[in-house]
């Protein structure tokens, strides 16, 4: 799994877009990237997934540059709900292990 | 509804009393998977499985076993609970045949070794 590193906690209020970057310098040719978020006392939950340039669901929207070294996530309007943990992940789809770091802790407030 | 159920949910037990996590899912997914979280270390995969009868190591396996005789099921065992294994607990399945496909999880059992 390529290493990533990603801030520890962000705060944002209420209809702000909230980005977060995550960084994987030896990010491998067949690697993808992955994120997910983790509300208290529940499981992870699938978010988004990509592997260039941009990828957009209802929920949020993935933005990978050009070296890939990089991604930020894009959370937007931001409510009260998406108070979470935000784990980014790097890895290859033939790959059976998966472990997820401590993530980044985004706290909205009203 | 599609999902995947764990039970128990809680669960206070002793040193050295064996102990089962049962984990089903309703998907006819492939891949399984179990992991542990605790504070600071985000979530641990302890043991994996690519399809029935077929499971392996993750990350952290020491103190447990599984198996995975259907395909819908795949608990996990711990033969002799240790208070380092108090902890909270994720089943997750997958759509596809590894890990980076999309994965459900489970709620979660939130285990204490007394």
């Amino acid at each position: 799994l390529a290493k990533t590193t990603q801030p520890i906690s962000m705060d944002s209020y209420e209809g702000q877009e909230v980005n977060i970057t995550c960084s994987h310098n030896n990010i491998a040719t067949n690697d993808y990237i992955t994120w997910y978020q983790q509300f208290p006392s529940q499981g992870p939950r699938f978010i988004i997934q990509g592997y260039k340039t941009k990828v957009t669901n209802e929920v949020a929207s993935l933005f990978i540059p050009a070296d890939r070294k990089s991604s930020t996530l894009s959370l937007p309007r931001v409510s009260l709900s998406d108070t979470a943990v935000y784990y980014c992940l790097v890895g290859v789809f033939n790959d059976y292990k998966l472990s997820f770091g401590a993530g980044t802790t985004v706290t909205v407030r009203a | 509804e599609a999902q995947v159920t764990q039970n128990p949910r809680y669960l206070i037990t002793v040193t050295g009393k064996k102990l089962t996590v049962t984990c089903s899912q309703n998907m006819n997914h492939e891949y399984m998977s179990w992991y542990r979280q605790d504070p600071g270390l985000g979530l641990r995969q302890i043991y994996y499985s690519m399809n029935v009868e077929v499971t392996d190591k993750g990350d952290v396996p020491e103190g447990y076993k599984v198996s995975r005789k259907e395909k819908r099921n795949f608990p996990l065992i711990l033969e002799s609970p240790s208070p380092n294994q108090t902890s909270l607990y994720f089943c997750a399945s997958s759509t596809g045949t590894s890990a980076w496909y999309e994965q459900f999880f489970g709620p979660g059992t939130r285990l204490t070794v007394l």
